[in-house]
């Protein structure tokens, strides 16, 4: 079955500083990967996906991710991180039958 | 807006009683799929239907059933709810095979 897994809970960063929010994947066959993020009540919001293609994936509000193939990666990366990127971010991978399974996110907290 | 619609945003029951939560999906979309968010379980893939017929089962509890309709609005059905069914309801819409994921703000089910 595909999984992902986010094994930090949360991750701090000071604002203008590099964040990094780990994912790692496990699949059989090709891995269609995505990264959303949720602010409090809201819905989840997309930031890029991973098809085929170029590893390095740019995406919404200044987002990219790296897909590593031979350590089963796709971290989520932004090179200066501002107090509003504070939320709840998931990576996903799509499964065989097209839903998408989500890892249990990672809370980003960016502090001024 | 994202064009996927769910109604009602906000819910509260009581145990035993059953709830209906709609989905209209984005224009031109055929797929629906929904998803449970707890605090303890995260995002939980639920069901999927693609164009009227269910295409994949996740998590969902033999208590809870769901449809699309032929205008392709779908329905999730929970019954006989307990305080465990308290959660974060969202429905997501896609054309099957372009890779994009669109979801609704949701349906929060408080049940007392």
């Amino acid at each position: 079955a595909q999984s992902v897994a986010q094994p930090e809970d949360q991750v701090n960063v000071a604002e203008g500083n590099p964040l990094t929010v780990k994912c790692t994947y496990s699949v059989s066959g090709n891995p269609y990967l995505f990264w959303y993020v949720q602010y409090p009540n809201r819905g989840l919001q997309f930031l890029l996906k991973y098809i085929t293609g170029d590893n390095l994936v740019k995406g919404s509000y200044g987002f990219e991710a790296e897909f590593n193939k031979s350590q089963t990666s796709f971290h989520l990366k932004k090179p200066s991180a501002l107090v509003s990127d504070s939320a709840l971010y998931f990576c996903a991978v799509r499964d065989r039958e097209a839903a998408l399974i989500f890892g249990k996110g990672t809370t980003l907290s960016v502090s001024s | 807006d994202s064009g996927v619609t769910q109604t009602p945003k906000h819910l509260i029951t009581a145990t035993g009683q059953r709830v209906t939560l709609r989905c209209s999906p984005r224009s031109g979309d055929l797929s629906v799929y929904w998803y449970q968010q707890s605090l303890d379980q995260g995002l939980q893939f639920l069901i999927q239907y693609y164009n009227g017929e269910e295409r994949a089962k996740g998590n969902i509890l033999e208590r809870f059933s769901a449809q699309q309709f032929p205008d392709l609005h779908s329905e999730l059905n929970l019954s006989s709810l307990e305080l465990g069914d308290s959660a974060l309801y969202f429905c997501a819409s896609s054309v099957v095979d372009n890779y994009g994921y669109t979801f609704g703000s949701g349906t929060r089910l408080t049940v007392v």
